[in-house]
């Protein structure tokens, strides 16, 4: 099994702010990937990195900037974002070619 | 295009009965099928997948679920439901090792309630 850890579990910030969601995987997958999900709603994919390069940016507001510093870990930064991005952030890992996703919890933004 | 289509939004069933969740695709080639469930406030856990071989495939809780490639579904079958089990399920799609980065196709999600 997959085991994948995103912290913090909740984070309020205000428009203004800048935080950083952080997810970690030990479990040598190759890609990982960030979703937001709303309440009742798919994920909707934003990043994946492959081999801790940029693959895939989904067209996402620069207000969001992620970072892969390794094979382990991934990091969302945030900044000057807007109350419509109050959501649950999901993290995922992946092995090459088998698609097989596997989820973190969750950090829960809500932004006032 | 590949799309992933959930028929029904809100499913409720009693505590002991059996559920089928329905999941329909549209790939051009033999996909990845995949089944998710994830509860309130929680991320999605991986309930089971197809890649090929056996068309009925075996996951955890005691569900499973059929590929059939004639009609293009891939529905989720459980034949005891418990109240736990209520939660969203989700149903997605992949492009297999063709793909670099195993980008997935979510459905829309199937809301579970369970009557006790």
């Amino acid at each position: 099994d997959t085991e994948v850890t995103q912290t913090p579990k909740h984070l309020v910030m205000g428009m203004t702010n800048k935080k950083s969601l952080k997810c970690e995987q030990h479990m040598g997958h190759r890609a990982m990937y960030w979703y937001k999900q709303k309440a009742k709603k798919p994920p909707e994919l934003m990043f994946v990195y492959s081999y801790e390069k940029l693959s895939i940016n989904e067209s996402v507001p620069s207000r969001f900037s992620p970072e892969c510093p390794n094979s382990s870990l991934l990091n969302l930064h945030l900044h000057a974002l807007q109350p419509e991005d109050s959501a649950l952030y999901l993290c995922a890992a992946s092995g090459k070619g088998t698609d097989t996703q596997y989820f973190g919890p969750g950090t829960r933004l809500t932004v006032l | 295009a590949q799309s992933v289509t959930q028929p029904d939004i809100h499913i409720t069933v009693s505590e002991g009965a059996s559920l089928e969740l329905r999941c329909n695709y549209s790939y051009g080639a033999t996909p990845y099928l995949f089944w998710y469930v994830q509860s309130p406030g929680q991320g999605l856990q991986l309930l089971l997948k197809y890649f090929s071989g056996d068309t009925l495939v075996q996951g955890i809780k005691g569900f499973e679920a059929e590929f059939k490639r004639s009609q293009s579904s891939f529905n989720l079958r459980k034949p005891s439901v418990h109240w736990s089990d209520a939660a969203e399920y989700f149903c997605a799609v992949g492009a297999g090792p063709s793909s670099n980065t195993g980008k997935l196709i979510f459905g829309q999600g199937t809301t579970l309630q369970v009557k006790p």
